[in-house]
């Protein structure tokens, strides 16, 4: 088992939807998780940081976790084409220093 | 804020010789920062972590001797790709953690803009 699973995708959403992100990770004793949105070509840039348990909410973004299930989602309302990237779930897990342990990613296709 | 940048941007070297990846962090103090490398539509891939004044640890299946990593400053890393091969050609992506106080956002990592290194 992958310590953060993520499905690959793509995720195709119409134009103005909400695009739902899920991952699910391994270690129950993971204490920050975090959302990347990769563009092609591009590095990964940070759009979303989750710490507690529910909701966290920033502009068009929404980040929810559930540590009892052991996954984390993204929520992003009023999609846009330009929300057309790849988003990869990172956790810090047990162990192994600082470094997070980042999904595969999600493709997502907003298309018009 | 968070910003890192990186340089070169890209590169082109012939096989066999060595390149240097320059990776800053320019308004926060880095005590940690890390090394990937993508391959086109694969996975990022952690290659080392390297803390500030100390060896960089290099993760399994990666040469140390190939791949020389100095963390001289908070604020400055370098990535050596040493007699490179064309297999190296790859997009090296460098990322840095403010580390502030411990607790959970110390480990929020901030990318740099990648490096895009091809051998010939």
């Amino acid at each position: 088992q992958k310590e953060v699973e993520q499905n690959s995708g793509p995720l195709s959403v119409p134009e103005g939807a909400i695009a739902s992100l899920n991952c699910t990770y391994s270690d129950r004793g993971s204490q920050s998780f975090f959302w990347y949105r990769q563009y092609s070509g591009k590095s990964p840039e940070l759009i979303m940081s989750i710490y507690s348990n529910g909701d966290k909410e920033d502009g068009r973004f929404t980040a929810q976790l559930n540590k009892a299930s052991q996954y984390v989602s993204l929520l992003i309302r009023d999609s846009q084409p330009s929300d057309s990237a790849t988003y990869l779930c990172a956790v810090k897990v047990g162990g192994g220093g600082n470094k997070l342990t980042f999904g595969t990613g999600t493709q997502l296709k907003v298309e018009l | 804020g968070a910003v890192v940048s990186q340089h070169p941007s890209w590169v082109i070297c012939k096989s066999g010789t060595s390149v240097k990846i320059e990776c800053r962090s320019l308004d926060f103090q880095a005590t940690t920062m890390f090394w990937y490398r993508q391959f086109p539509k694969q996975s990022l891939m952690l290659m080392a972590t390297s803390n500030e004044g100390s060896k960089a640890t290099y993760e399994q299946g990666v040469e140390k001797d190939k791949f020389l990593i100095n963390h001289a400053s908070l604020t400055l890393s370098t990535l050596t790709v040493t007699s490179a091969h064309p297999e190296d050609s790859s997009f090296y992506i460098c990322s840095a953690s403010p580390g502030l106080a411990g607790g959970p956002s110390s480990y929020e990592q901030y990318f740099g803009p990648g490096t895009r290194l091809t051998v010939t």
